[in-house]
């Protein structure tokens, strides 16, 4: 089975700084899709950035990028720039690819980022 | 375009009552997953519907969780009797169910169990 595992429950980042945020995730699988969302008080869950298994090249979204290690199985998040509305929680999650309509997407517990003004 | 809806959003019940949510995905998505999200944790999924049938369900408690999604469209989770330890966060989502695809969540519907 899949797992998603966040090692860190809580970072703290200055405004207008870097802040990276690690996430590690065990499968078998070759074909799968990895995502980050954002989940600020309202509890509603925003997409912040996605990454498909088999490319190589790192997806990135405006102030957002990820560093995919796939033999590592590893898809850490950097933030740049760091802004007061980036404060939330952040959830790692993997989607495995069985079979369209069949998708699982499973979520790391999370990590709560503070900006600090 | 409109997002995943969800009513009611906040709900407290004493326990061994029963509490009923609605959700409706965004038009044309054929998944639907409904969650929960216990305070401190990551989101569990308890239920996920490929258009009107069920295509996992194995970490809902059956004895006191149901789910049905009718005509494909709308679905309800239900919880009868509740226990204290159902008090969480019941996020609702949906996707196409195809290809490169991406869940979007509604903003959930909060309980409390007391």
């Amino acid at each position: 089975a899949q797992t998603v595992t966040q090692s860190q429950p809580e970072m703290s980042v200055q405004e207008a700084e870097t802040v990276t945020l690690s996430c590690t995730y065990d499968t078998s699988e070759s074909d799968y899709y990895l995502f980050w969302y954002k989940q600020p008080p309202s509890r509603q869950m925003i997409l912040v950035i996605r990454q498909e298994a088999y490319k190589q090249q790192n997806a990135t979204e405006n102030r957002f990028s990820v560093n995919f290690q796939k033999a590592a199985k590893s898809f850490s998040l950097k933030i740049s720039d760091s802004q007061l509305g980036d404060a939330a929680m952040y959830f790692c999650a993997y989607r495995s690819a069985d079979s369209p309509g069949t998708y699982k997407y499973i979520f790391g517990t999370g990590t709560r980022l503070k900006v600090l003004a | 375009e409109a997002g995943v809806a969800q009513s009611p959003r906040y709900k407290i019940i004493e326990k061994r009552q029963s509490v009923a949510f609605w959700c409706n995905p965004i038009s044309g998505h054929a998944t639907l997953y409904w969650y929960q999200q216990i305070l401190g944790q990551g989101p569990k999924l308890l239920i996920q519907f490929q258009n009107n049938g069920v295509v996992d369900d194995s970490q809902l408690p059956k004895d006191r969780f149901s789910a049905e999604r009718l005509k494909g469209v709308d679905s309800t989770l239900k919880i009868q009797p509740a226990k204290l330890e159902d008090s969480a966060v019941y996020l609702c989502a949906s996707s196409f169910g195809t290809g490169m695809d991406t869940i979007y969540f509604g903003e959930g519907s909060w309980l409390t169990v007391v």
